[in-house]
Parts: C-alpha cells; structure tokens; sequence
C-alpha cells in the first residue's frame, strides 16, 4: 500500500534560516504529492502540490519537487520567518484525482526571532 | 475555498458512551471524507461519505464503530460508538472542491 515517511521533529530554526523537510513515499501508480500547513488554531491547508515527476509545486516562498526517481518530494524555504511556525504534513493520493489522502506524521517547525 | 464547520471542537467524554461530530460546509460539496488523527500520527482516512448511500469505510474502520450520514450536499455526520481511551484522536471532516481537498479544524476528543 501507499505510504509517506517525513522527518521527525521538532524543527526548531532562527528567522532566515534555510529549511528543508524530508519526505519520501511508496505508492503505486502514479500518485500527486502534497504539502499540507497546519498553524496554530487552525484547519489544515494546502501549501503545494506536484502532480507529475519533475514537476516543482511552490507557494509563500516554498518549493518542493516531484522526484520519482528517489520517491521524494522534500519541502524547502530559502528564509523562514516566524509566521512559518506550523505543522507540515507531506502526503500523497492515489492519482486520478481519488481525494484519499496518504499522510506523513507531520512535522513541526518552530522559528524563533 | 471552502468554509467548513465542525462541532464540536473538543470534549472528553466516557468510556462506553458514543459522540456525533457534525461538519458543516458553506456550499454543497460531491465529495466529503473524515480523517481521524491519533497523538503522535498521521492523518488517517476513515470514511468517504456519500450523500444518499452508505459511507465507504477504509480498512480497519467498520460502520457499527463510525456510523456516518451524509443527508444533503452540505453537512455530515460521525459518530464515534461505544468509546475506549483509544479512540482519543482529532477527527477532521474534509470536503474536495475545484481539484483541492479542504479540512476543518477538527474535533479533539478525549476518553477517559
């Protein structure tokens, strides 16, 4: 079955500092990836997606790409700042737009002034 | 977007006793789902519910433990039945609209 493997956290950076996320994932088929945000209080929301290999999803200043050839889709921000403080949850469909969603554990990061 | 409401947003309840959570969306929806989140885990597919017939459970999840409704395009319910401390989780209902997947957020329930 479909799987996502994140990093563990917590992440913990200083305002500007480079982040990456690490998420790698199973599946058969071909499956879109996502990147999910959940701040503080608040619902979960789509930050990017891919839907096909080498394909690059980016919003608010993050990237992630579509790499089928390591099954990766790493999440990356070139100056974090403290409204970035959230939970991120990488995750992946079954393809053929099936909404049900395979997530990773979530990852949370922690930028401090 | 979507605007999705849930109720409640948290509560502890009883071991033995069952909740309904309701999810609410601002306009009608084909597709709604409930998730369920365990402490220290992922987000897990519980149900797809369908509007006018039976919800479509995911492996490991059976219609006597989770009963949904889904009466109309725009509200469904979940009911955790006969609760255990195990089922102390967050329980997001989420909505498919124009190629994107919209959560709630969530109901915390904790059993005693």
């Amino acid at each position: 079955g479909n799987s996502v493997t994140q990093m563990e956290g917590p992440v913990t950076l200083s305002e500007e500092a480079f982040l990456t996320i690490n998420c790698t994932y199973t599946a058969t088929g071909y499956p879109s990836l996502f990147w999910y945000v959940q701040y503080p209080g608040e619902g979960l929301q789509l930050l990017l997606k891919a839907t096909k290999a080498d394909d690059k999803g980016s919003n608010k200043g993050f990237e992630a790409t579509y790499r089928k050839e390591t099954t990766s889709f790493h999440l990356e921000k070139g100056s974090v700042q403290v409204s970035d403080s959230a939970v991120y949850f990488c995750a992946l469909d079954s393809g053929a737009g099936s909404y049900q969603l395979t997530f990773g554990k979530g990852t949370k990061l922690s930028v401090i002034p | 977007s979507a605007v999705i409401s849930q109720k409640p947003s948290r509560d502890i309840c009883q071991r033995g006793t069952s909740l309904t959570i309701q999810c609410q969306v601002d306009s009608q929806v084909t597709m709604m789902f409930w998730y369920r989140q365990q402490p220290g885990q992922s987000l897990t597919l519980i149900a797809t519910a369908n509007q006018g017939s039976e919800a479509t459970y995911e492996s490991g999840f059976v219609i006597d433990k989770f009963p949904i409704s889904r009466p109309n395009l725009t509200f469904s319910t979940l009911t955790v039945s006969n609760m255990s401390p195990e089922d102390s989780s967050i329980y997001l209902c989420s909505v498919a609209r124009a190629g994107e997947l919209f959560f709630g957020e969530g109901s915390r329930l904790t059993v005693l």
